[in-house]
């Protein structure tokens, strides 16, 4: 069955540190693959998407870079992270065949 | 561009009512697809429900219920007895086909909580 795994689940970062949240699907092949963030209180915002290895399209500029090495794995990563990176980030996969979307588990950032 | 308005920030209901999240949508797609997800606590995001333009059927689906005007470009959601587990944030999205895939625009999310 497709599943959608991402990681780590929490991240507690200092200003200035670098950061590499990792987002994984199994059970399909050359899925299109986003990465969204939500700041606390506030709704869901496209950071980045990407339909294949390679391909990244970004949304808003910003102090993150995506990067997608492999099929099924798409990395958000940033060099030096701001405390307005804080948020909750989820990556999205589009099941074309249920013609849904469906996100990982997410992961809670707080830049300190 | 693609907007999704849900005005209603933060509702308060007893158990055992009902209660109509809104969702109002801007799109100039002809074809396009409506979603509704749950955002518990925990953070996951949890699929409710997926619509499709051409398709102005209400669904009911339980406590859960579903109503799609086009007219008025509205996605509303009822919940009928709503239940204490029933509190959560709910957003109302809209996707649209772009470079090769969906992408979603979601609304603000409406907080819901429900009270003994």
């Amino acid at each position: 069955s497709q599943t959608i795994h991402q990681w780590p689940a929490t991240l507690v970062q200092p200003v200035g540190s670098p950061l590499s949240l990792e987002c994984t699907v199994e059970g399909t092949s050359n899925p299109n693959l986003y990465w969204y963030r939500q700041a606390a209180g506030r709704g869901l915002q496209l950071l980045f998407y990407s339909v294949g290895i390679g391909q990244i399209s970004s949304e808003v500029p910003q102090n993150l870079s995506a990067s997608r090495p492999q099929d099924r794995q798409f990395i958000l990563s940033s060099k030096k992270l701001l405390l307005s990176d804080s948020g909750f980030y989820l990556c999205a996969w589009p099941d074309r065949a249920r013609n849904t979307i469906y996100f990982g588990e997410g992961s809670w950032l707080t830049v300190v | 561009a693609q907007k999704v308005t849900q005005a209603q920030t933060e509702i308060s209901v007893v158990e055992k009512e009902d209660v109509t999240l809104d969702c109002v949508y801007e799109t100039r797609d002809t074809t396009y697809y409506l979603f509704w997800y749950k955002q518990p606590p925990s953070g996951e995001l949890v699929f409710l429900i997926r619509r499709n333009s051409f398709d102005e059927q209400n669904e009911i689906s339980g406590r859960y219920s579903w109503n799609f005007q086009k007219s008025t470009s509205s996605f509303n959601f009822t919940i009928t007895a709503s239940q204490v587990v029933d509190s959560a944030v709910y957003f109302c999205a809209l996707s649209e086909y772009k470079g090769g895939g969906n992408k979603l625009t979601f609304g603000t999310g409406t907080q819901l909580k429900v009270e003994l």
